[in-house]
């Protein structure tokens, strides 16, 4: 049972465009997610979090976006860069998870110059 | 460079051995974790430690185990590997376990390949 989805595997975005990355919980104890990016033979590095008390956070070229309702949070980056092209993992947390992150399957972001 | 480091980097084995991968968090963190991530999938949790006890189990058979240590390092043991136990395995540290707003910084990983 898949708690945290990322139903698109991969994505193109032309530089300086916007990238909109999605990403679907079930789990409704979740209350902090985070986005990491990981480039080839190196771990997920962290890149932006929101809690569940925001619906947006802010930092840079990175905002993401949180619709409990839905149950669904995005990550868009503008304007996109060729040198963001990575793989993008949405994680969640939860209270009685001890904090251990739940993972996504991933996004392969490709920036196109 | 996270600050937490993983070794090695790169394993070779075959069916049926044991291996040990390692773990040295972040200066000051108390937790760590490991992770799994096969070929496309994402990353599975296994489990996590908080200064030198078991906090949380995930999906981790029970050919594997592991253990953090007074200096806080961890080791992660996988026995009577199996091919479909190649893939990468990350660990992670963080400050706290229970505390909102920390995330947990990633290790570069250990590719283990079984033969």
């Amino acid at each position: 049972d898949q708690q945290v989805k990322q139903n698109s595997p991969s994505l193109s975005v032309q530089e300086g465009r916007i990238s909109i990355l999605n990403c679907d919980y079930t789990n409704s104890m979740f209350d902090y997610f985070l986005w990491y990016k990981k480039y080839p033979a190196e771990g997920p590095t962290f890149l932006i979090s929101i809690s569940s008390i925001k619906d947006k956070n802010e930092d840079g070229r990175f905002t993401v976006f949180l619709n409990k309702s839905a149950k669904h949070l995005s990550l868009h980056i503008v304007p996109s860069q060729p040198g963001d092209s990575a793989v993008y993992f949405c994680a969640a947390s939860g209270a009685g998870s001890a904090r251990q992150l739940t993972f996504g399957s991933g996004t392969q972001l490709t920036v196109l110059p | 460079d996270s600050g937490v480091t993983q070794t090695p980097k790169h394993l070779i084995t075959a069916t049926g051995q044991r291996v040990t991968l390692r773990c040295s968090p972040r200066s000051g963190d108390l937790s760590v974790y490991w992770y799994q991530q096969s070929l496309d999938q994402g990353l599975q949790f296994l489990i996590q430690y908080y200064n030198g006890e078991e906090r949380a189990k995930g999906n981790i058979l029970e050919r594997f185990s592991a253990q953090q240590f007074p200096d806080l390092h961890s080791e992660l043991n996988l026995s009577s590997l199996e091919l479909g136990d190649s893939a990468l395995y990350f660990c992670a540290s963080s400050v706290l376990p229970d505390s909102l707003n920390t995330e947990a910084f990633f290790g570069q990983g250990t590719r283990l390949t079984v033969v």
